[in-house]
């Protein structure tokens, strides 16, 4: 079993509509939790971070997070094609951060 | 304020040479971890240094090691080089360690041929 699954995709949504980004975690000890968005050809770039169970909203995105469960999601609200990119789920515990191997978002016009 | 700067961009080497890479943290930041990232085995975690000390490390043989300098700056050296080597190197900049996420540089493109 993976440390940190996400399903490759590509997941594809209209424009306007609401992206939900899955991700699922192995270390039941793990503290942080994270979403990263990395364009073609681009570096991972943080867009959320969550530590604690619930929702964390920041503009259109809300991370959710569910523990017990290990279970850790992203909501887009109001997809735009500027937000068509890979995103990575990305689990921390003391000793490092563990990255899911991304999936592709695609936004249609 | 500056970013997390990586040199060089873009690496062509053969096999069996040796390459050294560089990263600049942002300015404040006293950790510095390394990444692999290839389109199979997405990111793959080297290692991390924190206050010139290598705290964590991956599963990468030992081909692979690194250092951390007293500005915080490191770098990432890969000797005998194999095909399997071609990749993106990610250095990735945090103000400590634990998990307050990380900031990317633009990565180092190796070319093993």
């Amino acid at each position: 079993q993976k440390e940190v699954e996400q399903n490759s995709g590509p997941l594809s949504v209209p424009e306007g509509a609401i992206a939900s980004l899955n991700c699922t975690y192995s270390d039941r000890v793990s503290q942080s939790f994270f979403w990263y968005r990395q364009y073609s050809g681009k570096s991972p770039e943080l867009i959320m971070s969550i530590y604690s169970n619930g929702d964390k909203e920041d503009g259109r995105f809300t991370a959710q997070l569910n523990k017990a469960s290990q279970y850790v999601s992203l909501l887009i609200r109001d997809s735009q094609p500027s937000d068509s990119a890979t995103y990575l789920c990305a689990v921390g515990g003391y000793q490092k951060v563990t990255f899911g191997t991304g999936t592709k978002l695609q936004v249609i016009p | 304020k500056a970013g997390v700067t990586q040199t060089p961009r873009y690496l062509i080497k053969t096999r069996g040479q040796q390459v050294t890479l560089s990263c600049s943290p942002i300015s404040g930041h006293r950790s510095v971890s390394w990444y692999q990232q290839t389109p199979g085995q997405g990111l793959q975690f080297l290692f991390e240094y924190f206050s010139e000390t290598q705290r964590n490390k991956g599963n990468f043989p030992g081909r692979f090691s690194g250092r951390q300098f007293s500005n915080s700056r490191s770098e990432m050296n890969v000797s005998t080089l194999e095909l399997g080597d071609s990749a993106l190197y990610l250095c990735a900049s945090s103000f400590t360690r634990g998990s307050y996420g990380y900031t990317f540089g633009s990565g180092t493109r190796l070319t093993v041929v």
